[in-house]
């Protein structure tokens, strides 16, 4: 039982490069989440999932898109990178109203 | 609406002495609040939750939070520090609604000396 795994664990873009990022959970959970952690504020809602096919966005969507073709796996797009958009990501996922359980994060760079 | 704040952005505290964490709360409904820890390059762990059950809720490695309504408060605290509590704690209110909404507190770094 490996819970939440994110891929990859680190990567670096160049400006207007685009990327997936990969959220995988074993826990036959509805609910899948995207954050984004930057210093002093805290984890702030990109996107959220409360079951297969179904998206909507956070309090930050902007600058990603995001898929969830499979219960198991949500997609974190970002279609032309931006300095702005180096962060920490973090994907989570949950049953309807208890505790979210979240994976070890990504480190995205953008120069 | 629902926030939450956490009062202290930095703790230090010597190895075997108290813990506190302090966490304020609001919301317009009795809500569910978690405390979650991040160590350094790490996920976020749950550590404790309360659900409107009992007051005072014990969580991993020893911490425990009391539920005080009339003081809108939801302190993490832990009787004896050690060297490995050493990490980012966030409190969390869940903000309801149809996706399980959770809002962070901007996190306490406790910082554990010997």
């Amino acid at each position: 039982n490996a819970g939440v795994t994110q891929t990859p664990k680190f990567r670096v873009l160049k400006t207007g490069q685009s990327m997936t990022l990969l959220c995988a959970q074993d826990m036959n959970h509805e609910y899948m989440y995207w954050y984004r952690q930057d210093p002093g504020m805290g984890l702030r809602l990109i996107h959220y999932s409360v079951g297969e096919g179904t998206t909507a966005k956070g309090e930050v969507p902007d600058g990603y898109n995001v898929s969830r073709l499979k219960k198991q796996n949500f997609l974190l797009g970002l279609e032309s990178a931006a300095p702005s958009q180096t962060s920490v990501y973090f994907c989570a996922s949950s049953l309807s109203r208890y505790e979210q359980y979240f994976g070890p994060g990504t480190r995205l760079t953008v120069t | 609406a629902q926030s939450v704040t956490q009062l202290d952005s930095h703790v230090s505290v010597s190895e075997g002495t108290p813990v506190l964490l302090r966490c304020n709360y609001s919301s317009s409904y009795s809500p569910s609040l978690f405390w979650y820890v991040q160590h350094p390059n790490k996920g976020l762990q749950l550590l404790l939750k309360y659900t409107s059950a009992a007051t005072l809720v014990k969580g991993i490695n020893g911490f425990e939070a009391e539920f005080k309504k009339s003081e809108t408060s939801f302190h993490l605290t832990k009787p004896s520090a050690h060297m490995s509590d050493a990490a980012e704690y966030f409190c969390v209110v869940s903000a309801g609604g149809g996706y399980n909404k959770l809002i962070f507190g901007a996190g306490t770094r406790l910082a554990v000396h010997p």
